[in-house]
This record gives C-alpha cells, sequence and structure tokens, in this order.
C-alpha cells in the first residue's frame, strides 16, 4: 500500500526555537496533506490542509503565522513550528489521502513526539 | 451534534469475549466509511473500510447503516493484541478530508 514517512519521529527543544517536521508520500504523488495534532488522550484534531502549490488552508483557533506549512512539491511537506512554546509539546501527524473514485483512504506519517522544554 | 460521535469507552473485555464499537455521523452526504486503529504513541493505521453490504475480515465486521447514519465494528475471540483506540472515520465523496471521531480504547485482559 501507499507509504507515507514522516521525519523526525521526535524532537526536543527549547522555548523560542523553531521546529521542522518533514512529511513525504513515497510511492504516490499527494496534491493534499493533512496536518493532525494530538494531545494525550484526546483525539486527532485537524490543524490544516496543505495545498501543493498553493497556501495551506488553515482551521479555526490554527495560527497559520505560528505553523508555517510549506507544500512545494507533490511528495513533500513540511510544517515548522516557529517560536515553539511548552503547550505546543504534542504528537504531530501528517497523512496523505488517495481517492480512487468515491472512496478516500488515508496514509499516515510516524507522527513526531514534539517535546518544548 | 458532533460530526463523528463514538462509544466514550473504555471496553475492558477478558480474552475470547465479542466486543461492539458504535459510530454515528452527522453528515448525510458522508461516502467513505473506515475504522482505524491507533496503539498508544503510535499513527492511526487502517483497519478495515465500511461498506454498504457491510464486510468481514476474520475475527473483524464492519456495519454501515446510511439511512441511521450509524456504523459499527464487531471484535469476535478477542485476543490481548486488540487493546488499542478504534477510531471511526469518515468523508465526503470525492473528498481528500476525513473526520476523526474521538475513538474508543480498548483493553483486552488475560
Amino acid at each position: 500500500g501507499a507509504v507515507v514517512s514522516q521525519h523526525p519521529s521526535r524532537v526536543i527543544c527549547k522555548s523560542g526555537t523553531s521546529v521542522k517536521i518533514e512529511c513525504r508520500s513515497l510511492d504516490f504523488q499527494a496534491t493534499t496533506m493533512f496536518w493532525y495534532r494530538q494531545f494525550p488522550k484526546q483525539s486527532l484534531m485537524l490543524m490544516a490542509t496543505s495545498n501543493e502549490g498553493s497556501k495551506a488552508t488553515y482551521e479555526q483557533g490554527v495560527e497559520k503565522d505560528k505553523f508555517l506549512i510549506n507544500h512545494a512539491s507533490l511528495t513533500l511537506s513540511t510544517l515548522t513550528v516557529t517560536s515553539a512554546h511548552p503547550e505546543d509539546s504534542s504528537f504531530y501527524i501528517c497523512s496523505a489521502s488517495s481517492v480512487r473514485g468515491a472512496n478516500t483512504e488515508a496514509f499516515f506519517g510516524q507522527g513526531t513526539r514534539l517535546t518544548v522544554v | 451534534r458532533k460530526e463523528v460521535e463514538q462509544d466514550p469507552g473504555p471496553f475492558n473485555v477478558p480474552e475470547g469475549a465479542t466486543v461492539a464499537f458504535n459510530c454515528t455521523y452527522s453528515n448525510s452526504a458522508s461516502q467513505s466509511f473506515f475504522w482505524y486503529r491507533q496503539d498508544c504513541r503510535k499513527e492511526p493505521k487502517l483497519l478495515m473500510s465500511v461498506y454498504s453490504s457491510g464486510n468481514e475480515d476474520g475475527r473483524f465486521t464492519a456495519q454501515l447503516n446510511r439511512a441511521s447514519q450509524y456504523i459499527s465494528l464487531l471484535i469476535r475471540d478477542s485476543k490481548l493484541s486488540d487493546s488499542a483506540t478504534y477510531l471511526c472515520v469518515v468523508s465526503g465523496a470525492g473528498s481528500y478530508q476525513l473526520t476523526f471521531g474521538k475513538g474508543t480504547k480498548l483493553s483486552v485482559i488475560p
């Protein structure tokens, strides 16, 4: 099946620094990728929709200037958490979907556990 | 009403038990339905798609009732390895965007 690779899997950074997370579709082209955040014991919450060659679409309450998304190619989307703070510590997961007819299946990256100290 | 709503759980069941999870969705235009499994601190992985006719994969059976906007997952002969959080997922027609339920945690006890 389709594979999505996310890197890094774990990162610890100091408050005020920026962290970049990469999401790659390895064997298919993804014009659209999604970035989710999951806090402990909570559900996956969509942060933004990343569109190849255009601006990302952010969900309500997600600061676009803080969570920078770049989708420069059909196989790579990046999420940069700028000026990270401890409350940004979370599990970040990307996904890319494959649409076949009326059916959609999502493939997830392995996730990135961000800890801001 | 939440877009995708699941049983709150947690479900604690003995090995060998049969357990059923339910899920309702609010958007009647939804076209694709899935159950994903998420292990602790891991990414979600597709367990099975859900079709109108119902489908079975080994010990797992999924059902869809469009009239009631209801999806179910039945696990027979539970194994310890089935312990995980099960996510009900819905998408619109030809849409890349998926909506997740909050998940139901299952613990299978020896």
